[in-house]
Formats: structure tokens, C-alpha cells, sequence
């Protein structure tokens, strides 16, 4: 069965404080994607990053990077000095290829950056 | 702008009314989709829809009905046979069918059973 746990529930940090959101998937497909989303204050979520399963490559986008580790089914991650701007709820997600474009969705991830 | 509308943002609805909430994209997508989303919850599968006139249900269905008679369209009424439907409501849309399609959202509507 598909699953996605994001332990951390809720995360507060100091403006420019460094933070690591974490994401744990369950599948069996060989092929499948992961996805980050950032859900602020007005509900929209936003698309951050998309990862195949044959791509372990890390990414970094800005002060956004991405750590994917298929050995622990993990696929955080981290903001570097992090801004008020940043302050959402973050959704990591998980779609398989049998299942088509059908996600899972993890229950997310609440960042409250502090000035 | 390209873009997902959603109407209303904010919807209150008596017991045993059925209610349907707007969801309009011009990004020329053939899919879309309904999502619920609750307090301290991941975002739930209601209904998607892969082409005109054509939708299945997703995890939690029961008490939802969508049509699809547009492309661009794709609203879902939330009917009184649903006990709990007090909720966000996410309406998304791709480009094709395929897992590595990314979905993208609209600004939500938020019913409230009063």
C-alpha cells in the first residue's frame, strides 16, 4: 500500500534558522514520484519540486534543497535561512505509476518562522 | 493569468441542503480533480475526471457528485447524504493522465454546516 508520513506535525524556527521538513514514503512500485507543496496562509497550494524514483540526485532551487534517499524512503526538505515568507503548511506527495495520477498525500508539515 | 478559480471562498450550508461548489480552469488540462482537507490531514481524494464526460471516484466519494461536461469544468455538489461535510475543499488540474503530472490547486472554498 502507498503511504507518506510526515512525522513532524508542527515546526517553529527563528528567521534565518536552517530547518528540515522530513517525508518517509511506502510503495511497491519500482517507478513512482514524489512532490512538495506549499500551502500558505490564503490555501492554495503551490507545486515546489517534482522527483522520479530513478533520480537520486539532490536539488537545490534558491534556499530550497531537496535530499531524496531511496535506502531510507525519504525525500526531505530543507529550507536554509529561513524567511517569514516561509511560514506554511508543506505537503509532501507521492504518486505511482499503476496508480496513474492519483497522489497520496502526506499530512503535512505546519513551519512557523518567527521574526 | 492561467489559472483555477474556485466560488465561493467561504459557503455555509443548513443541514440536508445540497450545495455545489465552482471549479473553472483555463489551462486547456484534461485532468481534475476534488480534494477535502481537514484539520491535521493530508489532502483526501472525492472524484477525478480524465476526460469530458468521464470522472471516478476517489477514497472517500460517498455523499459527492461531479459532472464533467466541460474541459474546463468540473463542479462537485456535496449532497445531504454526506454526515461530516464541514471542510476545505481543493479542486486541482493536470496536464495529462500520467503519475508524473504535477496537479495544480485553486484558492479552495471552505464549507460550513451551520
Amino acid at each position: 500500500a502507498q503511504k507518506v508520513t510526515q512525522a513532524q506535525t508542527e515546526i517553529s524556527v527563528v528567521e534565518k534558522e536552517d530547518v528540515t521538513l522530513d517525508c518517509v514514503y511506502e510503495t511497491r512500485d519500482t517507478t513512482y514520484y514524489l512532490f512538495w507543496y506549499k500551502q500558505p496562509p490564503s490555501g492554495e497550494l503551490v507545486f515546489l519540486i517534482r522527483r522520479n524514483s530513478f533520480d537520486e540526485q539532490n536539488e537545490i532551487s534558491g534556499r530550497y534543497s531537496w535530499n531524496f534517499q531511496k535506502s531510507t524512503s525519504s525525500f526531505n526538505f530543507t529550507i536554509t535561512a529561513s524567511q517569514v515568507v516561509d511560514s506554511a503548511v508543506y505537503f509532501c506527495a507521492l504518486s505511482e505509476a499503476s496508480y496513474g495520477q492519483n497522489f497520496v498525500f502526506g499530512p503535512g508539515t505546519r513551519l512557523s518562522v518567527l521574526p | 493569468d492561467g489559472g483555477i478559480t474556485q466560488s465561493p471562498k467561504y459557503l455555509f450550508r443548513k443541514e440536508g441542503q445540497n450545495v455545489t461548489l465552482s471549479c473553472e480552469q483555463n489551462l486547456n488540462h484534461d485532468a481534475m480533480y476534488w480534494y477535502r482537507q481537514d484539520p491535521g490531514q493530508g489532502l483526501r481524494l472525492i472524484y477525478y475526471s480524465q476526460i469530458v464526460n468521464d470522472f471516478q471516484k476517489g477514497d472517500i466519494a460517498e455523499g459527492y457528485s461531479v459532472s464533467r461536461e466541460k474541459k474546463e469544468s468540473f463542479p462537485l455538489t456535496v449532497t445531504s447524504a454526506q454526515k461530516n461535510p464541514t471542510a476545505f475543499y481543493l479542486c486541482a488540474s493536470s496536464a495529462g493522465t500520467s503519475s508524473y503530472n504535477e496537479q495544480f490547486f485553486g484558492p479552495g472554498t471552505r464549507l460550513t454546516v451551520l
